[in-house]
């Protein structure tokens, strides 16, 4: 079954903790990529990445750090900087030709802060 | 800079209904333009693509048309259900492969 798998489904973090969010896909896809989603508004870009060992910041990029060390894989980590934590994260997948970059989702995790 | 506008951001309906969910964008600069369809605490599912050169892409009961000269893309949904019932974004990807996002509508279908 190809797809993307977002793991954990819920996630609580304590105050001044880092936590990590885990995004594998296994459709062979160049882009990966981590939004946030508050109630109310659109899709954030956190950070994105179109090629191993390669990532570039998104529009609220701080407080948080990724890494792109395979094609499979784009865990992402929400730092203590972060001081709002608490959202719905998405993580998604496209090719990158032009022809060609309808995204693909998982089913997210919900961060909350305890 | 690109925004991407959806109206009205929710939307009751009796079943049966044939109903147009609305997307406009500022910049038509773009190479595509996506639906998707948000379940409560779930992730987003695919609907249509359109790329730029495409006036409409047609799946089932959906129909999603695009105007990149008037910065316009509709969501046609016939014969609604209540299964219909989600939010609906859409998303422009420009040269970047970026998608901007609309805030969504909420669709609800009453039986």
């Amino acid at each position: 079954d190809g797809g993307i798998t977002q793991s954990p489904k819920y996630l609580f973090r304590k105050e001044g903790q880092n936590v990590t969010l885990s995004c594998e896909q296994n459709l062979n896809h160049d882009a990966m990529y981590w939004y946030r989603q508050d109630p109310g508004q659109g899709l954030r870009l956190i950070y994105y990445s179109q090629i191993v060992n390669d990532f570039q910041k998104g529009d609220i990029a701080e407080g948080y750090s990724v890494s792109r060390e395979k094609k499979e894989s784009f865990p992402l980590t929400v730092t203590s900087a972060q001081k709002n934590p608490t959202a719905f994260y998405l993580c998604a997948s496209s090719w990158t030709q032009p022809s060609n970059t309808e995204a693909f989702f998982g089913q997210g995790t919900r961060l909350t802060v305890v | 800079k690109q925004e991407v506008t959806q109206i009205p951001a929710a939307l009751s309906v009796p079943e049966g209904e044939n109903l147009v969910l609305n997307c406009s964008f500022t910049d038509s600069a773009i190479y595509n333009l996506q639906w998707f369809r948000q379940d409560p605490g779930k992730g987003l599912t695919s609907l249509l693509l359109i790329q730029s050169s495409q006036r409409e892409q047609t799946s089932g009961r959906l129909n999603a048309s695009l105007d990149k000269s008037s910065g316009r893309s509709t969501l046609y949904i016939a014969a609604s259900q209540p299964g219909d019932s989600a939010t609906y974004l859409c998303a422009v990807a420009g040269s970047n492969y970026q998608l901007i996002w609309g805030a969504g509508t909420k669709l609800i279908i009453k039986p």
